[in-house]
């Protein structure tokens, strides 16, 4: 059964409008931990925000937050005034430290910032 | 620090010869994991390390895949024989604890042909 779940294989979205990128996860573990990662053409992985599982508060990190719903496993990456430097694929992952401590990631989302 | 290194940055290979990967993980870090991405398949995990220990391997394709890190600075990924369809891009990562965020490589490119 797949971990992660990004429902969204591409957007398209104009400059300067907000984005929310799905992601959905599945664990049975009460501690986990949750990532988000992009990948811009170039090819590296750039780490962007944590949220852990006992987090009260949602994750920000600039503009980028993450919109964690604990009941709903859900675990959206909202950026805030989307430039053009962020058309990119944007990947969710998950870690569970009390399972196997893997990093498992999801399939992807790509991002196309349009001016 | 230098972040995670990774050599060679790109390789290319004939089917059937060995190919070595390196990584040099972010010092201090006691996790390291080794990912490879594909179009068709994402991003999977091959092995990870706990303070140079194999802790699961589980994702490593196939007998022609082993990895190793004698010591806390490097790891190795060796494939033997290489085959065309181990064309892929792959990376390295650490991370310093459990459940804490791993920063990558620049991976390395590899094409069989």
């Amino acid at each position: 059964a797949q971990k992660i779940t990004q429902t969204q294989p591409g957007m398209f979205v104009q400059e300067k409008e907000a984005v929310t990128l799905d992601c959905t996860y599945d664990t049975s573990d009460q501690s986990y931990g949750l990532f988000w990662y992009k990948q811009p053409s170039s090819g590296e992985m750039i780490f962007l925000i944590y949220q852990g599982s006992y987090d009260e508060q949602n994750a920000t990190e600039g503009r980028y937050s993450l919109n964690f719903q604990k009941a709903r496993k859900s675990a959206n990456l909202v950026i805030s005034a989307s430039q053009l430097g962020d058309s990119a694929m944007y990947f969710c992952a998950m870690r569970e430290p009390n399972r196997d401590d893997k990093i498992i990631f999801g399939k992807g989302t790509r991002l196309h910032i349009l001016p | 620090d230098a972040g995670v290194i990774q050599s060679p940055r790109h390789e290319v290979t004939e089917m059937g010869q060995e190919v070595t990967l390196r990584c040099k993980p972010i010092s201090g870090h006691d996790y390291l994991f080794w990912y490879r991405q594909t179009m068709m398949r994402g991003l999977e995990l091959l092995i990870y390390f706990n303070n140079n220990v194999p802790i699961d391997d589980s994702g490593m394709p196939e007998d022609r895949f082993s990895a190793k890190m004698p010591n806390a600075s490097f790891s190795t990924l060796k494939i033997q024989p290489s085959e065309p369809r181990d064309s892929a891009v792959y990376f390295c990562a650490s991370s310093l604890q459990p459940n804490t965020e791993a920063f990558f490589g620049q991976g390395t490119r590899l094409t069989v042909v």
